[in-house]
């Protein structure tokens, strides 16, 4: 079935430093991916999408590229800071309109 | 984006007991589904509901032990029934927000005692 494989944490990293999470996805079609940001304590959020390939989504500094011949979205930030410290989920949008997540990475960044 | 209201945002129970959670959307919404999110982990749907029918449950979860409700297209309830240690989570429910993407409330932080 439809499902996403995302880069196991824990990151740790040090404010300013640049942040990759790796995604990718086993999917029949073409479906839409997400990102959804989890800060200590609180319920889920959206940070960006893309519906087709080669769609960038973007919010808040970060930044994922839909890319078909890779099967990949790939989660980056430039420069991170302490606020961005979290639990990032990457998700996919199943034919039946469930969701299907990542088992999520868990980023923390250090002053 | 719609807006989901869900309480309790938090509660302690007794083993054997049971307790229903609520989630209230501001906007009329097709689908709304449940999921669980074990402590460390990832999110697991429980459930499909639509306003009307019967909840469509996933691989491993009961209507018996989780009841769902859905009278109409802006309220669902989720019931965790006779409940265990191994039910302590953080319960979601969840909307599909058409051109926006899927909203979520705020979670329900349960631990059974």
């Amino acid at each position: 079935g439809d499902s996403v494989t995302q880069m196991e944490g824990p990151v740790t990293l040090s404010e300013e430093a640049f942040l990759t999470i790796n995604c990718t996805y086993t999917a029949t079609g073409y479906p839409s991916l997400f990102w959804y940001v989890q800060y200590p304590g609180e319920g889920l959020q959206l940070l960006l999408k893309a519906t087709k390939a080669d769609d960038k989504g973007s919010n808040k500094g970060f930044e994922a590229t839909y890319r078909k011949e890779t099967t990949s979205f790939h989660l980056e930030k430039g420069s991170v800071q302490v606020s961005d410290s979290a639990v990032y989920f990457c998700a996919l949008r199943m034919v039946d309109y469930k969701l299907s997540f990542g088992a999520g990475t868990t980023v923390t960044v250090r002053a | 984006s719609a807006v989901i209201s869900q309480k309790p945002s938090r509660d302690i129970c007794q083993r054997g007991t049971s307790l229903t959670i609520q989630c209230q959307v501001d906007s009329q919404v097709t689908m709304m589904f449940w999921y669980r999110q074990q402590p460390g982990q990832s999110l697991t749907l429980i459930a499909t509901a639509n306003q009307g029918s019967e909840a469509t449950y996933e691989s491993g979860f009961v209507i018996d032990k989780f009841p769902i409700s859905r009278p109409n297209l802006t309220f669902s309830t989720l019931t965790v029934s006779n409940m265990s240690p191994e039910d302590s989570s953080i319960y979601l429910c969840s909307v599909d927000d058409s051109h926006y993407g899927y909203t979520f409330g705020s979670g329900t932080r349960l631990t059974v005692v």
